[in-house]
């Protein structure tokens, strides 16, 4: 499968648990996003990286939540303490990174449920 | 203001009918727009764009842009089941080309 994987599917946690989600992105992908997005809600940007570098954090990312692509290839998102305000979808996107405008290949999502 | 505003729907219309799905933009400095589809329990997926001289089409889908009134539209002729979804107008960020802006969606459910 060439395809971006996100695992697991589904999480559910209890409030004030630390929770980690995993993207594989598309191989030779150099770019990769994370979004979150809300039932009702088109996706909202997150993150992102251009290999192994984090250029860009949304000020929704709050100190709770850090991601990581330690060797430009998957990436790991992990939010602490979790608040029942964190249940979401949690998409991750890759595109190759050559230029302007490109288009994003996003996993099915990892669905979070804060109880 | 959001920089993309998109009526959320849902919209529920017949197989074989036309549809068309609207959003606004705020920046008329924008110059690229996109269209993705989002299939219940499954990502987005890009599904058209187009820059802002006009009118673009790939097979039963169109896309539109009218710059005077900072207007993007999809239209789907000959409307199929499959084609029940939620509909995402997006734009490239401010800040980054490489983050795009969503749409909050339209959902579209076609009636066979």
């Amino acid at each position: 499968d060439t395809g971006v994987s996100q695992n697991p599917r589904h999480k559910i946690t209890k409030r004030g648990q630390n929770v980690t989600f995993r993207c594989d992105p598309i191989s030779e992908h150099n770019r990769l996003y994370w979004y979150r997005q809300t039932l009702g809600q088109g996706p909202e940007f997150l993150t992102y990286f251009q290999n192994e570098a984090q250029l860009e954090k949304s000020r929704l990312l709050s100190d709770r939540f850090s991601a990581e692509r330690p060797k430009g290839s998957f990436s790991t998102l992990e939010i602490q303490r979790t608040e029942q305000g964190d249940s979401a979808m949690y998409l991750c996107a890759s595109s190759p990174g050559t230029g302007q405008n490109e288009k994003l290949f996003f996993g099915s999502g990892t669905q979070l449920s804060v109880l | 203001q959001k920089e993309v505003e998109q009526d959320p729907g849902p919209l529920s219309v017949p197989e074989g009918a036309i549809v068309s799905l609207n959003c606004t933009y705020s920046n008329s400095a924008f110059q690229y727009f996109m269209w993705y589809r989002q299939y219940s329990r499954k990502g987005p997926e890009l599904l058209m764009y187009t820059y802002s001289s006009g009118n673009k089409e790939d097979g039963r889908f169109t896309a539109q842009v009218d710059k005077s009134s900072k207007y993007i539209s999809l239209f789907i002729r000959d409307s199929q089941p499959s084609d029940s979804a939620t509909y995402l107008c997006a734009i490239p960020g401010y800040s980054s080309a490489s983050k795009i802006i969503f749409g909050s969606g339209t959902r579209l459910s076609i009636r066979p």
